[in-house]
């Protein structure tokens, strides 16, 4: 069975610092991995999808890579703002399922 | 893309109660999901509804608890059975969008069930 990992559990940096969060998956088997953003007592948002034949995608300030064979994936986020506080969630797909990591908590400080 | 809405986005109910969650798309779907997020934790699966079948229960989940309808393509409900305190969660409805790859899961804003 799929499991999928994030680390750190949560993260606190000041504003204006750039920041990785680690996202890592058991079997390598995955059509694609996806990076969500969740804001407190909200649903899902979107942020990247990478399918498994890509090695990362960007959007804006936001970049994800994707490292099927080490069954690891990265999410960059640059310059970041108070406004990027939030839980950010990894999953990734196959057997017709999406497995979701844990999440890690950003709390970007003013 | 698609649209998703839930209906309540919250309620408060008594133990022994059921309450049902309706999930709206604004486009045709094959496959919707259902989700139960815990305080502080991350989401798990309940069950996989297809339109015009039975829906799917992952170990652990059964239909008599969370019994799901799938009308048609566009719409979901899903019923939290008999409810007692360990049920407070967030739940979640979420659709497939895509192929070859680039299925994309998009997520209501979920519904907020506090049981007293």
């Amino acid at each position: 069975k799929q499991e999928v990992t994030q680390i750190p559990a949560a993260l606190s940096v000041p504003e204006g610092e750039n920041l990785v969060l680690n996202c890592s998956f058991t079997d390598s088997a995955i059509y694609n991995l996806q990076w969500f953003r969740q804001d407190p007592g909200k649903g899902l948002t979107s942020l990247l999808l990478i399918q498994s034949s890509q090695r990362e995608q960007t959007s804006g300030r936001l970049n994800a890579s994707l490292d099927k064979s080490s069954g690891r994936s990265t999410l960059y986020i640059a310059a970041s703002q108070p406004g990027d506080s939030a839980t950010y969630l990894c999953a990734v797909y196959n057997f017709n399922k999406f497995y979701f990591g844990s999440g890690t908590k950003l709390n970007v400080k003013p | 893309s698609a649209v998703i809405s839930q209906k309540p986005s919250r309620d408060i109910c008594q133990r022994g109660t059921s309450l049902t969650i309706q999930c709206q798309v604004d486009s045709q779907v094959t496959m919707m999901f259902w989700y139960r997020q815990q305080p502080g934790q991350s989401l798990t699966l309940i069950a996989t509804a297809n339109q015009g079948s039975e829906a799917t229960y992952e170990s652990g989940f059964v239909i008599d608890k969370f019994p799901i309808s799938r009308p048609n393509l566009t719409f979901s409900t899903l019923t939290v059975s008999n409810m007692s305190p360990e049920d407070s969660s967030i739940y979640l409805c979420s659709v497939e969008v895509g192929g070859g790859g680039t299925d994309t899961q998009y997520f209501g804003p979920g519904t907020r069930l506090t049981v007293l």
